[in-house]
């Protein structure tokens, strides 16, 4: 099993539908993050769990929900997206603050 | 908000040249992360550096954490056509949980 992996890899969906991205991480990490990756833009911290508690959400719109369950699981559950949120979204893991580790992304269209 | 400045933004090589990249930022940081990005896959860690003047070397890739704690560099000598990618600096401020990314570097090797 590869560190983090993300599901679905590509993912394209209507402004109305309703779907959610999955990752899970096999580091024994206590960290969770999201990013969000558009072109010729830095990566945008969305969210962050530590020990399945939030800690940090980056003035994220309303229409991105995450979840963690437990400490090797996240979602991101999506609804009603707008065509500007197309974009990677990245997972990634740490333990505490060091380094972090990605997954390979979910690339989300939004039509 | 936190900005890091990351150059050159792109660099056409030929494969044997070496290559240098830096990051910089506004304010000390107490970590200095270097990822190297595939196309379709996620940020892979390459180097990571946690003490000023560090200097860290991974293969062929070395990088330094700067003295004045507010930048840093990344080296590839001899270059090879797998090398190709986008190079991300990252840092971690003092009292911080969380990353801040440069926009990257995008590296062309020509045969």
């Amino acid at each position: 099993e590869t560190g983090v992996t993300q599901t679905p890899r590509h993912l394209v969906m209507g402004m109305t539908n309703k779907k959610s991205l999955k990752c899970e991480q096999h580091l024994g990490h206590n960290a969770m993050y999201w990013y969000k990756q558009s072109a010729k833009k830095p990566l945008e911290l969305m969210f962050v769990y530590n020990f399945k508690e939030q800690t940090e959400n980056n003035s994220v719109p309303s229409r991105f929900s995450p979840e963690c369950p437990n400490s090797s699981h996240l979602f991101l559950h999506l609804h009603t997206l707008q065509p500007e949120d197309s974009a990677l979204y990245l997972c990634a893991s740490s333990q505490d603050s060091y380094s972090q580790h990605f997954g390979d992304g979910t690339r989300l269209s939004i039509l | 908000g936190q900005q890091l400045n990351q150059s050159p933004q792109s660099m056409f090589i030929q494969e044997g040249e070496d290559v240098s990249m830096n990051c910089t930022s506004s304010s000390i940081f107490n970590t200095w992360l270097w990822y190297k990005q595939d196309p379709g896959e996620g940020p892979v860690l390459l180097i990571a550096l946690y003490k000023a003047g560090e200097l860290t070397s991974n293969g062929r890739l070395t990088a330094q954490f700067g003295i004045t704690r507010k930048d840093s560099f990344l080296n590839i000598s001899a270059s090879i056509p797998s090398d190709v990618g986008i190079y991300f600096c990252a840092g971690r401020r003092t009292g911080a949980n969380n990353l801040f990314f440069g926009t990257g570097t995008r590296l062309t090797v020509i045969p």
